[in-house]
């Protein structure tokens, strides 16, 4: 079973200019989630979508949006780039949602703003 | 709020040794789910173990297993028979019923050496 795919591995983008990433979660998985992490805040959780609802939101800006299709594929974009937006963003998949079901992640996106 | 405490930046262990990462958690709901993740240089996340709040007996996978201490509030988990490839960033993380977003500690820079 293949795992959650994510692309691009890497980009290179500059200040103002806007962003989109995309994610693939394992096949049969609906949840999918979005993790930011930086050397100084960590691993913060952004949103989770699930059957194509937003479930939950982390406390980032409106810059920061997502969407999940009917296929459970998932895409997160960044407006307006900031320097700040530079991280690892991960995606993560699981099967259902709750207290007892792991994540599984993906190999993230390492962006780079200049 | 729920939280997440790893106060161990870094560890070392000799190969074939067993070693202790220390995590503990603050929540006010009673039923969570604690996870350990593995994540190694390349940047994925990898899901090794999982502890539900009502579980009585700590939960083992292969050479990983947790030390889950409910009234402490502890869930520490112990590598046995460390192998070189175990070097990494050791992630604890939670993720309550109530806020069903999966929160993670610091992590622990785990360096395994011969």
């Amino acid at each position: 079973k293949a795992g959650v795919t994510q692309t691009p591995r890497y980009l290179i983008k500059t200040r103002g200019q806007q962003v989109t990433l995309s994610c693939s979660p394992i096949s049969g998985h609906r949840s999918v989630s979005w993790y930011q992490q930086t050397p100084g805040q960590g691993l913060q959780f952004l949103f989770e979508y699930f059957s194509e609802t937003q479930r939950n939101k982390g406390n980032f800006p409106g810059r920061f949006s997502g969407r999940q299709f009917s296929n459970s594929r998932s895409e997160m974009n960044v407006s307006t780039l900031e320097l700040g937006d530079s991280a690892l963003y991960l995606c993560a998949s699981s099967l259902i949602t709750g207290e007892d079901s792991p994540l599984h992640f993906g190999n993230g996106t390492r962006l780079t703003v200049t | 709020a729920q939280k997440i405490t790893q106060t161990q930046p870094g560890m070392f262990v000799q190969e074939k040794e067993a070693v202790t990462l220390d995590c503990t958690y603050d929540t006010s709901d009673p039923s969570y789910g604690l996870f350990w993740y593995k994540q190694p240089s390349s940047g994925e996340m990898i899901f090794l173990i999982y502890q539900g709040s009502y579980d009585q007996q700590n939960a083992t996978e292969g050479r990983y297993s947790l030390n889950f201490q409910k009234a402490r509030k502890s869930a520490n988990l112990v590598i046995s028979a460390s192998q070189l490839g175990d070097s990494a960033m050791y992630f604890c993380a939670m993720r309550e019923r109530r806020t069903d977003k999966l929160i993670f500690g610091t992590g622990t820079r785990l360096q395994v050496f011969p």
